[in-house]
Protein backbone atom coordinates (compact mmCIF):
# COMPACT_ATOMS: atom_id res chain seq x y z
CA UNK A 1 0.00 0.00 0.00
CA UNK A 2 0.75 3.75 0.04
CA UNK A 3 3.63 4.35 2.13
CA UNK A 4 3.89 8.00 3.51
CA UNK A 5 7.04 9.75 5.75
CA UNK A 6 7.16 13.08 7.29
CA UNK A 7 10.35 14.01 8.38
CA UNK A 8 11.20 15.45 10.76
CA UNK A 9 9.00 13.97 13.48
CA UNK A 10 9.64 17.39 15.68
CA UNK A 11 10.53 20.81 14.91
CA UNK A 12 11.05 23.54 17.26
CA UNK A 13 12.32 27.47 15.67
CA UNK A 14 12.22 30.87 17.31
CA UNK A 15 9.53 33.21 16.41
CA UNK A 16 10.18 35.14 13.28
CA UNK A 17 12.13 31.96 11.45
CA UNK A 18 10.83 29.52 8.95
CA UNK A 19 9.84 26.03 8.85
CA UNK A 20 9.65 23.08 6.54
CA UNK A 21 8.37 19.99 6.98
CA UNK A 22 8.87 17.65 3.92
CA UNK A 23 6.56 14.42 3.03
CA UNK A 24 7.53 11.51 0.89
CA UNK A 25 5.02 9.28 -0.61
CA UNK A 26 5.11 5.97 -2.69
CA UNK A 27 2.11 5.99 -4.79
CA UNK A 28 3.11 7.80 -8.28
CA UNK A 29 -0.75 7.58 -8.87
CA UNK A 30 -1.29 10.49 -6.44
CA UNK A 31 -2.45 13.32 -7.79
CA UNK A 32 -3.99 15.99 -4.55
CA UNK A 33 -1.84 16.76 -1.86
CA UNK A 34 -2.83 18.70 1.27
CA UNK A 35 -1.51 19.55 4.73
CA UNK A 36 -3.08 19.66 7.60
CA UNK A 37 -2.97 21.44 11.21
CA UNK A 38 -4.27 19.62 14.13
CA UNK A 39 -4.35 21.88 17.53
CA UNK A 40 -4.49 19.84 20.60
CA UNK A 41 -7.86 18.22 21.01
CA UNK A 42 -9.55 19.42 17.61
CA UNK A 43 -9.53 17.79 14.16
CA UNK A 44 -7.45 18.30 11.37
CA UNK A 45 -7.80 21.84 9.48
CA UNK A 46 -7.06 21.93 5.83
CA UNK A 47 -4.47 24.69 5.62
CA UNK A 48 -2.69 24.12 2.12
CA UNK A 49 -3.29 22.14 -0.71
CA UNK A 50 -1.84 21.56 -4.47
CA UNK A 51 -2.41 19.43 -7.34
CA UNK A 52 -0.21 17.33 -9.34
CA UNK A 53 -0.37 20.35 -12.11
CA UNK A 54 1.48 22.88 -10.15
CA UNK A 55 4.74 22.87 -8.74
CA UNK A 56 3.97 25.38 -6.18
CA UNK A 57 1.48 27.20 -4.20
CA UNK A 58 1.37 30.49 -1.72
CA UNK A 59 -1.09 31.21 0.45
CA UNK A 60 0.31 34.31 2.65
CA UNK A 61 2.70 32.87 4.58
CA UNK A 62 2.53 29.52 3.79
CA UNK A 63 3.48 27.35 0.67
CA UNK A 64 3.30 24.20 -0.70
CA UNK A 65 6.08 22.85 -3.22
CA UNK A 66 5.51 19.67 -5.10
CA UNK A 67 8.18 17.55 -6.87
CA UNK A 68 6.52 14.77 -8.67
CA UNK A 69 9.72 13.32 -9.80
CA UNK A 70 11.26 12.46 -6.82
CA UNK A 71 7.39 11.96 -4.84
CA UNK A 72 7.89 14.66 -2.10
CA UNK A 73 6.26 17.39 -1.71
CA UNK A 74 6.97 19.75 1.46
CA UNK A 75 5.34 22.51 3.68
CA UNK A 76 6.79 26.03 4.54
CA UNK A 77 6.21 28.01 7.37
CA UNK A 78 7.75 31.60 6.94
CA UNK A 79 7.61 34.37 10.13
CA UNK A 80 6.43 31.67 12.42
CA UNK A 81 4.09 32.54 14.89
CA UNK A 82 3.47 30.97 18.27
CA UNK A 83 -0.06 30.10 16.59
CA UNK A 84 1.32 28.17 14.24
CA UNK A 85 2.34 25.75 17.02
CA UNK A 86 1.20 22.36 16.34
CA UNK A 87 1.11 19.18 14.57
CA UNK A 88 0.85 18.81 10.94
CA UNK A 89 0.09 16.17 8.43
CA UNK A 90 0.89 15.94 4.85
CA UNK A 91 -1.99 14.02 3.61
CA UNK A 92 -1.52 12.88 -0.33
CA UNK A 93 -4.53 11.13 -2.22
CA UNK A 94 -3.67 8.00 -3.68
CA UNK A 95 -4.34 7.01 -6.67
CA UNK A 96 -4.34 3.49 -6.38
CA UNK A 97 -6.34 3.53 -3.32
CA UNK A 98 -8.52 6.79 -3.93
CA UNK A 99 -7.94 8.08 -0.17
CA UNK A 100 -6.28 10.59 2.01
CA UNK A 101 -2.98 8.31 3.33
CA UNK A 102 -1.90 10.54 6.09
CA UNK A 103 1.44 11.17 7.09
CA UNK A 104 2.99 10.53 10.97
CA UNK A 105 2.42 14.14 11.46
CA UNK A 106 5.21 16.72 12.59
CA UNK A 107 5.17 18.50 15.95
CA UNK A 108 6.05 22.25 15.50
CA UNK A 109 6.84 24.12 18.09
CA UNK A 110 7.33 28.11 17.65
CA UNK A 111 9.16 29.69 20.74
CA UNK A 112 8.43 32.91 21.59
CA UNK B 1 -18.55 29.50 8.16
CA UNK B 2 -19.94 25.69 7.73
CA UNK B 3 -18.85 23.07 9.67
CA UNK B 4 -18.69 19.66 10.26
CA UNK B 5 -20.15 18.95 13.59
CA UNK B 6 -19.82 15.89 16.14
CA UNK B 7 -20.83 14.69 19.15
CA UNK B 8 -20.57 14.00 21.88
CA UNK B 9 -17.37 15.72 22.33
CA UNK B 10 -16.19 13.17 24.74
CA UNK B 11 -17.43 9.91 26.04
CA UNK B 12 -16.05 7.53 28.33
CA UNK B 13 -17.59 3.73 28.59
CA UNK B 14 -16.30 0.68 30.16
CA UNK B 15 -15.38 -2.58 27.65
CA UNK B 16 -18.23 -4.57 26.50
CA UNK B 17 -21.04 -1.64 26.43
CA UNK B 18 -22.44 0.09 23.48
CA UNK B 19 -21.26 3.66 22.27
CA UNK B 20 -22.02 5.66 19.14
CA UNK B 21 -21.55 8.91 17.57
CA UNK B 22 -22.84 11.41 15.62
CA UNK B 23 -21.93 13.35 12.43
CA UNK B 24 -23.64 16.68 11.02
CA UNK B 25 -21.67 17.32 7.62
CA UNK B 26 -21.28 20.56 5.76
CA UNK B 27 -24.57 21.62 3.66
CA UNK B 28 -24.50 20.05 0.53
CA UNK B 29 -21.40 18.08 0.91
CA UNK B 30 -22.11 14.58 -0.17
CA UNK B 31 -19.60 12.82 0.48
CA UNK B 32 -19.16 11.42 4.77
CA UNK B 33 -16.00 10.07 6.21
CA UNK B 34 -15.15 8.65 9.15
CA UNK B 35 -11.92 8.38 10.52
CA UNK B 36 -10.10 6.92 13.31
CA UNK B 37 -7.11 8.39 14.84
CA UNK B 38 -5.11 6.60 17.91
CA UNK B 39 -2.97 9.04 20.06
CA UNK B 40 0.31 9.89 18.07
CA UNK B 41 -0.71 9.07 14.74
CA UNK B 42 -2.40 10.08 11.52
CA UNK B 43 -6.13 9.77 10.93
CA UNK B 44 -7.18 6.41 9.40
CA UNK B 45 -10.20 5.84 7.29
CA UNK B 46 -12.81 3.59 8.63
CA UNK B 47 -15.81 4.38 5.99
CA UNK B 48 -16.69 6.73 3.51
CA UNK B 49 -20.42 7.28 2.15
CA UNK B 50 -21.51 8.98 -1.28
CA UNK B 51 -24.77 10.28 -0.19
CA UNK B 52 -26.58 7.28 1.60
CA UNK B 53 -24.37 4.85 -0.13
CA UNK B 54 -20.96 2.91 1.30
CA UNK B 55 -18.46 3.38 -1.08
CA UNK B 56 -15.56 1.78 1.24
CA UNK B 57 -15.52 0.10 4.69
CA UNK B 58 -12.54 -1.81 3.83
CA UNK B 59 -10.87 -0.77 6.76
CA UNK B 60 -13.67 -0.89 9.33
CA UNK B 61 -13.79 -3.83 11.90
CA UNK B 62 -17.21 -5.13 10.39
CA UNK B 63 -17.60 -7.73 13.75
CA UNK B 64 -18.12 -4.58 16.11
CA UNK B 65 -18.70 -1.20 13.88
CA UNK B 66 -21.30 -0.48 11.84
CA UNK B 67 -22.13 2.59 10.24
CA UNK B 68 -24.97 4.52 8.50
CA UNK B 69 -26.15 7.43 6.64
CA UNK B 70 -29.83 6.78 5.93
CA UNK B 71 -30.71 10.35 4.51
CA UNK B 72 -27.95 11.11 2.97
CA UNK B 73 -27.08 13.61 5.53
CA UNK B 74 -26.31 12.94 9.11
CA UNK B 75 -24.75 9.67 9.87
CA UNK B 76 -23.86 7.85 13.08
CA UNK B 77 -21.22 5.07 13.72
CA UNK B 78 -21.69 2.52 16.48
CA UNK B 79 -19.33 0.49 18.18
CA UNK B 80 -21.08 -2.55 19.57
CA UNK B 81 -19.16 -3.99 22.03
CA UNK B 82 -16.57 -1.96 22.73
CA UNK B 83 -13.11 -2.97 23.39
CA UNK B 84 -9.92 -1.53 25.16
CA UNK B 85 -8.47 -0.79 22.21
CA UNK B 86 -10.61 1.31 20.57
CA UNK B 87 -9.85 3.99 22.20
CA UNK B 88 -9.28 6.79 20.12
CA UNK B 89 -10.14 10.35 18.82
CA UNK B 90 -12.88 9.34 16.22
CA UNK B 91 -13.20 11.95 13.31
CA UNK B 92 -15.50 12.64 10.94
CA UNK B 93 -14.90 14.69 7.51
CA UNK B 94 -17.30 15.76 4.82
CA UNK B 95 -16.31 17.24 1.05
CA UNK B 96 -17.71 17.63 -2.01
CA UNK B 97 -18.68 15.59 -4.49
CA UNK B 98 -16.85 17.67 -7.49
CA UNK B 99 -13.74 18.58 -4.85
CA UNK B 100 -14.43 15.10 -3.46
CA UNK B 101 -10.43 14.76 -1.76
CA UNK B 102 -10.87 18.44 0.04
CA UNK B 103 -12.18 17.23 2.99
CA UNK B 104 -13.06 19.21 5.82
CA UNK B 105 -13.07 17.93 9.51
CA UNK B 106 -15.12 18.25 12.51
CA UNK B 107 -13.79 18.46 15.73
CA UNK B 108 -14.19 14.88 16.69
CA UNK B 109 -15.32 12.42 19.78
CA UNK B 110 -12.73 11.45 22.03
CA UNK B 111 -13.37 8.20 23.45
CA UNK B 112 -12.01 6.32 26.50
CA UNK B 113 -12.98 2.64 27.37
CA UNK B 114 -11.98 1.37 30.66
Amino acid sequence: GENVEQHPSTLSVQEGDSAVIKCTYSDSASNYFPWYKQELGKGPQLIIDIRSNVGEKKDQRIAVTLNKTAKHFSLHITETQPEDSAVYFCAPYGGATNKLIFGTGTLLAVQP
Amino acid sequence: EAEVAQSPRYKITEKSQAVAFWCDPISGHATLYWYRQILGQGPELLVQFQDESVVDDSQLPKDRFSAERLKGVDSTLKIQPAELGDSAMYLCASSRTDYYNEQFFGPGTRLTVL
